[in-house]
């Protein structure tokens, strides 16, 4: 099974701040790389696949970028909505694999 | 506008059984792979169970293999989770999610594009 960790696990930051989320694959997984962001009590949502298409209606602050074992999500400009957990998954093959998540908080 | 509503968590027995259902709607339900993901109080996501939408191709986690089932019947947008002998460790929330990626050759590349609201389901006597 392919393992996803992400870094840092957890992160504070204010309003208006670029935020960097790293996630790490145990072997090569090409672009097969997704990311999610859940907000407490809430059911996940898409925001980018395979490494950098942006999901339908999610704001271009959101990108992504990497390749092979080494992926990151950026947000350029914190927005009040984007504090939530954010998890990487691989889509190189089954079983599925999610990263442990990294909680982005209030500065 | 995709929807999918899950329905059938509740307090289960160890040992005991419990069938989830996901109704789907706003979408071409048969052909697509539909998915099942979890997650345990306080923890991360779990993907549970995957069922492709044409030719019905299923694929489990290692920790549900043998004692869930996954199934859909393409006439009523339904997509199902069998789960028998359950544990402790199954509790969690249980969500379904439309998969737009594809499987081939015993191998899925998917990712999850919409999801539902969840389904909590406790094992615990």
């Amino acid at each position: 099974d392919i393992q996803m960790t992400q870094s840092p696990s957890s992160l504070s930051a204010s309003v208006g701040d670029r935020v960097t989320i790293t996630c790490r694959a145990s072997q090569s997984i090409s672009s097969y790389l997704n990311w999610y962001q859940q907000k407490l009590g809430k059911a996940p949502k898409l925001l980018i696949y395979s490494t950098s298409t942006l999901h339908s209606g999610v704001p271009s602050r959101f990108s992504g970028s990497g390749s092979g074992t080494d992926f990151t999500l950026t947000i350029t400009s914190l927005q009040p909505e984007d504090f939530a957990t954010y998890y990487c998954q691989q889509s190189y093959n089954t079983p599925l694999t999610f990263g442990p998540g990294t909680k982005v908080d209030i500065k | 506008e995709v929807q999918l509503l899950e329905s059938g968590g509740t307090l289960v027995q160890p040992g005991g059984s419990l069938r989830l259902s996901c109704a789907a709607s706003g979408f071409t339900f048969s052909t697509y792979a539909m998915t099942w993901v979890r997650q345990a109080p306080g923890k991360g996501l779990e993907w549970v169970s995957v069922m492709t939408g044409i030719s019905g191709s299923t694929f489990y986690s290692d920790s549900v293999k043998g004692r869930f089932t996954i199934s859909r019947d393409n006439s009523k947008n339904t997509l199902y989770l069998q789960m028998s002998s359950l544990r402790a460790e199954d509790t969690a929330v249980y969500y379904c999610a439309k998969a737009p990626g594809y499987c081939t050759n015993g191998n899925c590349y998917d990712w999850f594009d919409a999801w539902g609201q969840g389904t909590l389901v406790t094992v615990s006597s």
